[in-house]
């Protein structure tokens, strides 16, 4: 059964603050991981990984993937009250067709920013 | 952009009734999903969809859970018969034929009381 952890589980910062969020997982025959900001309704999509050591980048985001250590980082530089939200790394079984959408999500880490 | 839309985006109802979740997944999207998540836990998966038929379901799919495309563009989640512990958020999902990520609706609170 795959398996996602992530950590922590909540994080509070203030405005101007660098955040590194942790994600663990055990995937039998891994394929990719996923990145989601959740803030109260639907999970939007920030990054997907597939491959070690290339970082992925959007504004203040970025991520990075280390498939021998299995796990990835999500880091978000130069914090903002807008940042504050539910950060959840997934992974999907190596499979196509539906089964590719059949994520395993961690528990999430929740990230307050204050002003 | 599309997105995926749900409605109702909260439902109450009583133990043992009936509730119908809807969906309208993006226009291009072939595979479909519904996740929940309870209160303070995981997105979990429920079931995936594809071609008119469920691909995959999880465990807590029981028979009270159907799922339905009835025309081209709604797709309807059904719980049969209530229990306080279906109380969660429910996520409608969708994505297109390639490798690409899951597009999530808003999702509908459904609060069993």
């Amino acid at each position: 059964e795959d398996k996602v952890v992530q950590s922590p589980l909540s994080l509070v910062v203030h405005e101007g603050d660098t955040v590194t969020l942790n994600c663990s997982y055990e995937v039998t025959n891994f394929r990719s991981l996923l990145w989601y900001k959740q803030e109260k309704k639907a999970p939007t999509f920030l990054f997907m990984l597939t491959s070690s050591g290339i970082e992925k980048k959007s504004g203040r985001l970025s991520s990075i993937l280390d498939k021998k250590e299995l796990f990835s980082i999500l880091n978000i530089t130069a914090t903002q009250t807008g940042d504050s939200a539910v950060y959840l790394c997934a992974v999907p079984p190596n499979a196509g067709g539906t089964s590719y959408g059949k994520l395993t999500f961690g528990q999430g880490t929740i990230l307050t920013v204050h002003p | 952009e599309p997105e995926v839309t749900q409605t109702p985006s909260h439902q109450v109802t009583q133990m043992g009734q009936e509730v119908i979740l809807r969906c309208v997944p993006i226009s291009n999207h072939l595979y479909f999903y519904w996740y929940r998540q309870i209160l303070g836990q995981k997105v979990e998966f429920l079931v995936s969809f594809y071609n008119n038929e469920i691909s995959e379901k999880s465990e807590i799919f029981d028979d009270q859970f159907s799922v339905e495309r009835p025309d081209g563009s709604n797709f309807t989640l059904k719980i049969r018969s209530t229990k306080l512990e279906d109380s969660a958020m429910y996520f409608c999902a969708s994505r297109p034929p390639s490798g690409s990520p899951l597009h999530f609706g808003n999702g509908t609170r459904l609060t069993v009381t």
